[in-house]
């Protein structure tokens, strides 16, 4: 099947800094990346959707300017954490589509964030 | 809005017990239904899909989910649990093919401990 990875896997961060996390899809071209957030014991809460070369689409209440989103080609999408704080450690899931429409979705295996 | 609803927190299941997840969900057309597995401190991992036909899917690990547009339910069941598939699960409802915005809407989770 179609394999999607994330990295780093775990990351550790002091406040005031940003974090990148790339999303990549390995075997298939991804036409939309999603970005998720995952609380303790909570579901996940998709925080945008991102086509290649085009702007991403923020969820409401995501803020767009901390949690910067980049889907350059069609096999990476980066999130990044600007000026990190304590709250935003969380669990962080990637996942990728390869058509249009509500086609499965290919789920990396998270970025756990967490900042001190 | 589409909507999941998954009434059951947590449950405990003996090894070798028959298992099944409740899923509801609401959304005006026929869906796409999923459910994924999610062990700890990983990414989720597809079960089974429904997109179309048959309502009975057959999934992965021995896993099967019944379709019943009149319950408006997407229930997982499995008939003899293992060790293995203590794990988180979540339902998922996506757009169907009349969709527009494609965008998947994750349940808050079921965690299944299985005891031996």
């Amino acid at each position: 099947g179609a394999v999607v990875s994330q990295h780093p896997s775990r990351v550790i961060c002091k406040s005031g800094t940003s974090v990148k996390i790339e999303c990549r899809s390995l075997d298939f071209q991804a036409t939309t990346m999603f970005w998720y957030r995952q609380f303790p014991k909570q579901s996940l809460m998709l925080m945008a959707t991102s086509n290649e070369g085009s702007k991403a689409t923020y969820e409401q209440g995501v803020e767009k300017d901390k949690f910067l989103i980049n889907h350059a080609s069609l096999t990476l999408s980066t999130l990044t954490v600007t000026s990190a704080h304590p709250e935003d450690s969380s669990f962080y899931i990637c996942s990728a589509r390869q058509g249009s429409g509500g086609g499965e979705q290919f789920f990396g295996p998270g970025t756990r964030l967490t900042v001190l | 809005a589409q909507s999941v609803t998954q009434p059951d927190i947590h449950i405990t299941v003996s090894e070798g017990a028959s298992l099944e997840l409740r899923c509801n969900y609401s959304y005006g057309a026929t869906p796409y239904l999923f459910w994924y597995v999610q062990s700890p401190g990983q990414g989720l991992q597809l079960l089974l899909k429904y997109f179309s036909g048959d309502t009975l899917v057959q999934g992965i690990k021995g896993f099967e989910a019944e379709f019943k547009r009149s319950q408006s339910s997407f229930n997982l069941r499995k008939p003899s649990v293992h060790w293995s598939d203590a794990a988180e699960y979540f339902c998922a409802v996506g757009p169907g093919v009349t969709g527009g915005y494609q965008k998947v809407t994750f349940g808050t989770g079921t965690k299944l401990q299985v005891i031996p």
